[in-house]
């Protein structure tokens, strides 16, 4: 129940394509749910994150879709640029838990 | 937001020596957490340090293999001992800043490999 779960696993997108990352969790009392990006030698920099009680949050070139019902949510990068080629991994806090629980990360490529 | 400095930021240790890592805050929190990432995966909590109480460690992780201190609201240390090449990963700090369950900031990591 505290695991989320995140696919795809890897993704490759055009410049100016739409990427997006999927994750899904069991345990309905979170309520936190923020987006990491992740770049070779680097922290994880937080980037986005929504709590349920909106269905959707943009920011710039990325939103996030929430699904409570289905307890899914997932990433969307409009334009994606070669810039934008990390790993990303959604995360997952709320209930008992202080720490965030996250899921095993996407590695996007964005080719020129 | 906050600035999370680590060091170091990267070490080569000898099977059965201990390294100490520190976290430095530019402002005062009340939870920090302590991550290990392998190579390619994902993060996994070691232990969550508040200030004035004991580490509290997740499954798997025992205090006398990674002892833990945190003396105040913008510092702690991580110890990783007796090091076997199994400990080869990377060990990321992070803060919560603000309210109970807000954002968590990273620093950028220790990169420790074990001979």
């Amino acid at each position: 129940q505290q695991q989320v779960k995140q696919s795809p696993q890897s993704l490759i997108v055009q410049k100016g394509g739409i990427s997006i990352i999927n994750c899904a969790y069991e345990n309905t009392a979170f309520d936190y749910f923020p987006w990491y990006q992740q770049f070779p030698g680097k922290g994880p920099a937080l980037l986005i994150a929504i709590r349920p009680d909106v269905s959707e949050k943009k920011e710039g070139r990325f939103t996030i879709s929430f699904n409570k019902s289905a307890k899914q949510f997932s990433l969307h990068i409009m334009d994606s640029q070669p810039g934008d080629s990390a790993t990303y991994f959604c995360a997952a806090t709320g209930g008992s838990q202080g720490n965030l629980i996250f899921g095993k990360g996407t590695k996007l490529s964005v080719k020129p | 937001s906050a600035v999370i400095s680590q060091k170091p930021s990267r070490d080569i240790c000898q099977r059965g020596t201990s390294l100490t890592i520190q976290c430095q805050v530019d402002s005062q929190v009340t939870m920090m957490f302590w991550y290990r990432q392998q190579p390619g995966q994902s993060l996994t909590l070691i232990a969550t340090a508040n200030q004035g109480s004991e580490a509290t460690y997740e499954s798997g992780f025992v205090i006398d293999k990674f002892p833990i201190s945190r003396p105040n609201l913008t510092f702690s240390t991580l110890t990783v001992s007796n090091m076997s090449p199994e400990d080869s990963s990377i060990y990321l700090c992070s803060v919560e800043v603000g309210t109970s369950r807000g954002p968590q900031h990273f620093g950028d990591g220790t990169r420790l490999s074990i001979l």
